[in-house]
Protein backbone atom coordinates (compact mmCIF):
# COMPACT_ATOMS: atom_id res chain seq x y z
CA UNK A 1 0.00 0.00 0.00
CA UNK A 2 1.92 3.07 -1.27
CA UNK A 3 -0.41 5.92 -0.57
CA UNK A 4 -0.28 9.00 -2.61
CA UNK A 5 3.08 8.67 -5.34
CA UNK A 6 4.10 11.59 -7.03
CA UNK A 7 6.34 11.65 -9.97
CA UNK A 8 8.90 13.41 -10.44
CA UNK A 9 10.64 14.03 -7.20
CA UNK A 10 12.68 16.98 -8.91
CA UNK A 11 12.46 19.13 -12.51
CA UNK A 12 14.09 21.77 -13.37
CA UNK A 13 12.52 23.98 -16.46
CA UNK A 14 13.41 26.76 -18.63
CA UNK A 15 11.04 29.65 -19.15
CA UNK A 16 8.42 28.45 -21.27
CA UNK A 17 8.86 24.52 -21.42
CA UNK A 18 5.77 22.26 -20.33
CA UNK A 19 5.46 19.43 -18.09
CA UNK A 20 2.82 17.12 -16.19
CA UNK A 21 2.99 16.18 -13.00
CA UNK A 22 1.72 13.23 -11.76
CA UNK A 23 -0.18 12.06 -8.92
CA UNK A 24 -1.43 8.17 -8.08
CA UNK A 25 -3.49 6.63 -5.09
CA UNK A 26 -4.19 3.16 -4.12
CA UNK A 27 -6.72 4.03 -1.23
CA UNK A 28 -9.47 4.09 -3.70
CA UNK A 29 -10.12 7.78 -2.31
CA UNK A 30 -12.58 9.83 -4.42
CA UNK A 31 -11.03 12.88 -4.13
CA UNK A 32 -7.87 14.31 -5.00
CA UNK A 33 -6.11 17.76 -5.07
CA UNK A 34 -3.15 19.71 -6.29
CA UNK A 35 -1.39 21.93 -3.90
CA UNK A 36 2.02 24.18 -3.97
CA UNK A 37 3.77 25.56 -0.69
CA UNK A 38 5.74 28.78 -1.22
CA UNK A 39 8.28 29.46 1.79
CA UNK A 40 6.90 31.62 4.18
CA UNK A 41 3.53 30.93 2.92
CA UNK A 42 0.52 28.26 3.68
CA UNK A 43 -0.45 25.55 1.09
CA UNK A 44 -2.45 27.10 -1.97
CA UNK A 45 -4.83 24.89 -3.69
CA UNK A 46 -4.63 25.28 -7.12
CA UNK A 47 -7.11 22.15 -8.91
CA UNK A 48 -9.63 19.30 -6.68
CA UNK A 49 -11.36 17.03 -8.20
CA UNK A 50 -14.22 15.83 -5.63
CA UNK A 51 -14.74 12.35 -7.93
CA UNK A 52 -13.97 10.77 -10.52
CA UNK A 53 -14.90 13.12 -13.93
CA UNK A 54 -15.28 16.22 -12.08
CA UNK A 55 -12.67 19.08 -11.10
CA UNK A 56 -12.82 22.44 -10.16
CA UNK A 57 -10.44 25.85 -9.68
CA UNK A 58 -9.21 26.68 -6.23
CA UNK A 59 -7.42 29.44 -5.25
CA UNK A 60 -4.32 29.82 -7.56
CA UNK A 61 -5.55 28.26 -10.60
CA UNK A 62 -3.56 30.57 -13.27
CA UNK A 63 -1.36 28.48 -15.72
CA UNK A 64 -2.22 25.09 -15.12
CA UNK A 65 -4.35 22.54 -16.20
CA UNK A 66 -5.42 19.13 -14.69
CA UNK A 67 -6.71 15.73 -15.70
CA UNK A 68 -8.69 13.10 -13.09
CA UNK A 69 -7.68 10.73 -15.69
CA UNK A 70 -9.31 7.58 -13.44
CA UNK A 71 -10.29 7.46 -10.07
CA UNK A 72 -6.47 6.61 -8.97
CA UNK A 73 -5.01 8.98 -10.93
CA UNK A 74 -4.74 12.91 -11.14
CA UNK A 75 -2.24 15.19 -13.20
CA UNK A 76 -1.22 18.61 -13.14
CA UNK A 77 0.11 20.02 -16.42
CA UNK A 78 1.86 23.40 -16.57
CA UNK A 79 1.39 24.43 -20.93
CA UNK A 80 4.14 27.48 -20.23
CA UNK A 81 6.62 27.52 -17.15
CA UNK A 82 7.00 30.96 -15.38
CA UNK A 83 9.58 31.56 -12.80
CA UNK A 84 6.73 32.38 -10.57
CA UNK A 85 5.80 28.70 -10.97
CA UNK A 86 9.58 27.34 -9.08
CA UNK A 87 6.99 26.12 -5.70
CA UNK A 88 7.21 22.44 -4.36
CA UNK A 89 3.67 20.68 -5.58
CA UNK A 90 1.76 18.18 -3.19
CA UNK A 91 -0.91 15.98 -4.32
CA UNK A 92 -3.51 15.03 -1.84
CA UNK A 93 -6.31 12.83 -1.39
CA UNK A 94 -9.16 12.19 0.14
CA UNK A 95 -12.42 9.38 0.80
CA UNK A 96 -14.37 12.07 0.12
CA UNK A 97 -14.00 15.48 -0.87
CA UNK A 98 -14.24 17.92 2.59
CA UNK A 99 -16.02 17.64 6.38
CA UNK A 100 -14.03 14.88 8.15
CA UNK A 101 -12.29 13.64 5.56
CA UNK A 102 -8.88 13.21 6.11
CA UNK A 103 -6.29 14.06 3.29
CA UNK A 104 -3.34 11.94 2.87
CA UNK A 105 -0.48 13.77 0.69
CA UNK A 106 2.39 12.28 -1.38
CA UNK A 107 5.94 13.60 -0.75
CA UNK A 108 6.10 17.13 -3.31
CA UNK A 109 7.41 17.21 -6.39
CA UNK A 110 9.85 20.01 -6.39
CA UNK A 111 10.08 22.42 -9.45
CA UNK A 112 12.80 25.12 -10.58
CA UNK A 113 12.03 27.17 -13.30
CA UNK A 114 14.70 29.30 -15.18
CA UNK B 1 -11.08 36.55 2.83
CA UNK B 2 -10.14 34.08 5.62
CA UNK B 3 -6.86 34.33 7.20
CA UNK B 4 -4.72 31.41 9.28
CA UNK B 5 -1.47 32.54 11.40
CA UNK B 6 0.58 30.29 12.81
CA UNK B 7 2.98 32.32 15.55
CA UNK B 8 5.88 31.88 16.33
CA UNK B 9 7.22 30.85 12.76
CA UNK B 10 9.65 29.14 14.38
CA UNK B 11 10.10 27.43 18.18
CA UNK B 12 13.00 25.75 19.68
CA UNK B 13 13.00 23.79 23.40
CA UNK B 14 14.67 20.87 25.32
CA UNK B 15 13.34 17.44 25.25
CA UNK B 16 10.40 16.72 28.11
CA UNK B 17 9.06 19.99 27.91
CA UNK B 18 5.01 20.66 27.60
CA UNK B 19 4.99 22.99 24.61
CA UNK B 20 1.93 24.75 23.21
CA UNK B 21 2.00 25.51 19.59
CA UNK B 22 -0.46 28.32 17.95
CA UNK B 23 -3.12 29.00 15.11
CA UNK B 24 -5.61 32.13 14.43
CA UNK B 25 -8.16 32.60 12.17
CA UNK B 26 -10.17 35.44 11.30
CA UNK B 27 -13.83 33.82 10.07
CA UNK B 28 -15.04 31.94 12.91
CA UNK B 29 -17.79 30.32 10.09
CA UNK B 30 -15.30 27.40 9.58
CA UNK B 31 -16.26 23.71 8.76
CA UNK B 32 -13.32 22.24 11.01
CA UNK B 33 -9.77 22.72 11.83
CA UNK B 34 -7.04 20.33 11.14
CA UNK B 35 -3.32 20.12 12.47
CA UNK B 36 -0.85 18.34 10.13
CA UNK B 37 2.92 17.51 10.79
CA UNK B 38 5.53 18.43 8.04
CA UNK B 39 9.25 16.38 7.77
CA UNK B 40 11.82 17.86 5.72
CA UNK B 41 11.40 16.77 2.02
CA UNK B 42 8.49 14.92 2.95
CA UNK B 43 4.12 15.04 2.59
CA UNK B 44 2.16 16.43 5.16
CA UNK B 45 0.32 13.80 7.81
CA UNK B 46 -2.46 14.60 9.41
CA UNK B 47 -2.65 14.76 13.28
CA UNK B 48 -5.51 15.97 14.65
CA UNK B 49 -8.74 16.97 12.96
CA UNK B 50 -11.70 18.57 15.23
CA UNK B 51 -15.13 19.52 13.97
CA UNK B 52 -16.66 23.18 14.61
CA UNK B 53 -19.09 21.62 16.67
CA UNK B 54 -16.16 19.91 19.44
CA UNK B 55 -13.97 21.74 21.38
CA UNK B 56 -10.29 19.45 21.50
CA UNK B 57 -9.15 16.31 20.08
CA UNK B 58 -6.72 13.73 21.63
CA UNK B 59 -4.32 11.50 20.09
CA UNK B 60 -1.34 10.21 22.28
CA UNK B 61 0.42 12.79 23.34
CA UNK B 62 -1.26 15.65 21.48
CA UNK B 63 -4.43 17.98 22.31
CA UNK B 64 -5.52 20.17 19.81
CA UNK B 65 -8.39 22.77 21.48
CA UNK B 66 -10.96 24.98 18.86
CA UNK B 67 -12.25 27.98 20.23
CA UNK B 68 -14.31 29.26 17.48
CA UNK B 69 -15.63 32.47 19.18
CA UNK B 70 -12.13 33.50 19.69
CA UNK B 71 -11.10 32.23 16.45
CA UNK B 72 -7.88 30.69 18.50
CA UNK B 73 -6.88 26.73 18.15
CA UNK B 74 -3.68 25.13 19.97
CA UNK B 75 -2.30 22.23 19.79
CA UNK B 76 -0.38 20.94 22.93
CA UNK B 77 2.37 18.50 22.80
CA UNK B 78 3.01 16.88 26.16
CA UNK B 79 6.72 15.47 27.38
CA UNK B 80 7.88 16.38 24.15
CA UNK B 81 10.88 14.26 22.24
CA UNK B 82 13.15 15.07 19.40
CA UNK B 83 11.13 12.69 16.78
CA UNK B 84 8.60 15.61 17.55
CA UNK B 85 11.06 17.88 15.56
CA UNK B 86 8.79 18.76 12.38
CA UNK B 87 7.06 21.94 10.98
CA UNK B 88 3.21 21.76 12.55
CA UNK B 89 0.72 23.36 9.95
CA UNK B 90 -3.02 24.25 10.94
CA UNK B 91 -6.06 24.49 8.47
CA UNK B 92 -9.24 24.96 8.51
CA UNK B 93 -12.22 24.14 5.72
CA UNK B 94 -14.93 26.57 5.91
CA UNK B 95 -18.67 26.19 5.55
CA UNK B 96 -20.02 24.28 2.76
CA UNK B 97 -16.26 24.62 0.64
CA UNK B 98 -14.02 21.49 0.33
CA UNK B 99 -10.71 23.99 0.51
CA UNK B 100 -8.57 24.25 3.09
CA UNK B 101 -7.07 27.55 4.19
CA UNK B 102 -3.85 27.28 5.46
CA UNK B 103 -1.35 28.81 7.79
CA UNK B 104 2.47 28.52 7.33
CA UNK B 105 3.38 26.65 9.63
CA UNK B 106 5.98 26.61 13.17
CA UNK B 107 8.66 25.13 13.07
CA UNK B 108 9.27 23.35 16.10
CA UNK B 109 12.94 22.10 17.07
CA UNK B 110 13.57 19.89 20.71
CA UNK B 111 16.71 19.79 21.34
CA UNK B 112 18.27 16.50 22.93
Amino acid sequence: NAGVTQTPKFQVLKTGQSMTLQCAQDMNHNSMYWYRQDPGMGLRLIYYSASEGTTDKGEVPNGYNVSRLNKREFSLRLESAAPSQTSVYFCASSLLAGGPNTQYFGPGTRLTVL
Amino acid sequence: KQEVTQIPAALSVPEGENLVLNCSFTDSAIYNLQWFRQDPGKGLTSLLLIQSSQREQTSGRLNASLDKSSGRSTLYIAASQPGDSATYLCAVEMDSNYQLIWGAGTKLIIKP
